[in-house]
């Protein structure tokens, strides 16, 4: 098993360009995230699913959009970049049980916006 | 609203010497509690968490235990490892499946 995977890993996008990051995971799950980190704040929910063909916001979600076409598949999208979207973007993934809550997470993907 | 408060780093310690990593929580009902490491280059992953009051995580030698009455979750080890340095995220979920992460400690240790 892969787990959660991500593409890219290093992206470099000038103001107003747009991009798609894409997360992937062969665990079956439910639920997909997607978070950011930045230095001095922890992680920060940016937008979630709770099942295929479903999305919600999350504590950020201001600048993104994401899709959940398929089950395995959470894309995080931003339309025109902004340098305050320079962060590490991480997904995860949990099996949405309540006693199995446990969230697995991708390597993260480093953007930088110019 | 949920919020997780955990002390600031870096924690710099030699090895074998003890860890504490403090952690407080804010939140309505029951939370679970969790630790999350992150290995540098790397995604977190999950150390230990507990469910319900009085229960206590353990994992790696590394232990919590789940305090409501002092609402904590203090992160220990007896003895560090080199291979311990890392970040260390405290995080709680209320129930809806969303985790709040605190800001993060970094643990330095020195052979």
């Amino acid at each position: 098993n892969a787990g959660v995977t991500q593409t890219p890993k290093f992206r470099v996008l000038k103001t107003g360009q747009s991009m798609t990051l894409l997360c992937a995971q062969d665990m079956n799950h439910e639920y997909m995230y997607w978070y950011r980190q930045d230095p001095g704040m922890g992680l920060r929910l940016i937008h979630y699913s709770v099942g295929e063909g479903t999305t919600a916001k999350g504590e950020v979600p201001d600048g993104y959009n994401v899709s959940r076409l398929k089950k395995q598949n959470f894309l995080l999208g931003l339309e025109s970049a902004a340098p305050s979207q320079t962060s590490v973007y991480f997904c995860a993934s949990s099996s949405g049980t309540s006693y199995s809550n446990e969230q697995f997470f991708g390597p993260g993907t480093r953007l930088t916006v110019l | 609203g949920d919020s997780v408060t955990q002390m600031e780093g870096p924690v710099t310690l030699s090895e074998e010497a003890c860890l504490t990593i403090n952690c407080t929580y804010t939140a309505t009902g029951y939370p679970s509690l969790f630790w999350y490491v992150q290995y540098p280059g790397e995604g977190l992953q999950l150390l230990l968490k507990a469910t319900k009051a009085d229960d206590k995580g353990s994992n790696k030698g590394f232990e919590a235990t789940y305090r409501k009455e002092t609402t904590s979750f203090h992160l220990e080890k007896g003895s560090v490892q080199v291979s311990d340095s890392a970040v260390y995220f405290c995080a709680l979920d209320t129930g809806f499946q969303k985790l709040v992460f605190g800001t993060g400690t970094r643990l330095l240790v020195s052979p």
